[in-house]
């Protein structure tokens, strides 16, 4: 089975500093790779997938950016914070070839931006 | 209207209590179905997964699913203390991934 690494675990920045997130997953080859914001009561918000090294499509203009410079780790990034950049950031990867259609999930990032 | 709905809850039980969870989705070309459970502070975690009608079944956790109605549950028996957590459904099209918002369950001793 998959294990997926996410550091650090907690952050506070200050508005306006840059970020730098990352993920890495073991035990699969070829994982779409995802990033995911959750508010409280507000679900999951898909923000980045990727499909391989390189390529990332982006769910929703924000402030933030991903990249993907290894088959299985995937960075988030931020030149400069913002308030609302708060939240608890996930990354999910989904299992290369027939396990594509299951996501497992990280520890999670909790980010406070003040 | 969104693609996963599902109730927030919050829910509270007794302990040794039959939980029924509930989520309904809007398209019947949905083909895979999960549950993830989330403790405070952690990410969330694969529970169930199942791609057809009908119960799916692991210890003490049921998954049905309902594709007539576009409805999936999950059911928790003897519900224990440690299932305190929020529990997400989620549905994969083929080619996206789509999650309910989460209910919130406590179970009390």
């Amino acid at each position: 089975s998959q294990t997926i690494h996410q550091w650090p675990a907690t952050l506070v920045q200050p508005v306006g500093s840059p970020l730098s997130l990352e993920c890495t997953v073991e035990g699969t080859s070829n994982p779409n790779l995802y990033w995911y914001r959750q508010a409280a009561g507000r679900g999951l918000q898909l923000l980045f997938y990727s499909v391989g090294i390189g390529q990332i499509s982006s769910e929703v203009p924000q402030n933030l950016s991903a990249s993907r410079p290894q088959d299985r780790q995937f960075i988030l990034s931020s030149k400069k914070l913002l308030l609302s950049d708060s939240g608890f950031y996930l990354c999910a990867s989904a299992p290369g070839l027939a396990g594509r259609d299951t996501q497992y999930f990280g520890p999670g990032t909790r980010l406070t931006v003040l | 209207q969104k693609e996963v709905e599902q109730d927030p809850g919050p829910l509270s039980v007794p302990e040794g209590a039959i939980v029924s969870l509930n989520c309904t989705y809007s398209n019947s070309a949905f083909q895979y179905f999960m549950w993830y459970r989330q403790y405070s502070r952690k990410g969330p975690e694969l529970l169930m997964y199942t791609y057809s009608s009908g119960n799916k079944e692991d210890g003490r956790f049921t998954a049905q699913v309902d594709k007539s109605s576009k409805y999936i549950s999950l059911f928790i028996r003897d519900s224990q203390p440690s299932d305190s957590a929020t529990y997400l459904c989620a549905v994969f099209t083929g080619n996206q991934f789509y999650f309910g918002t989460g209910t919130s369950l406590t179970v009390i001793p």
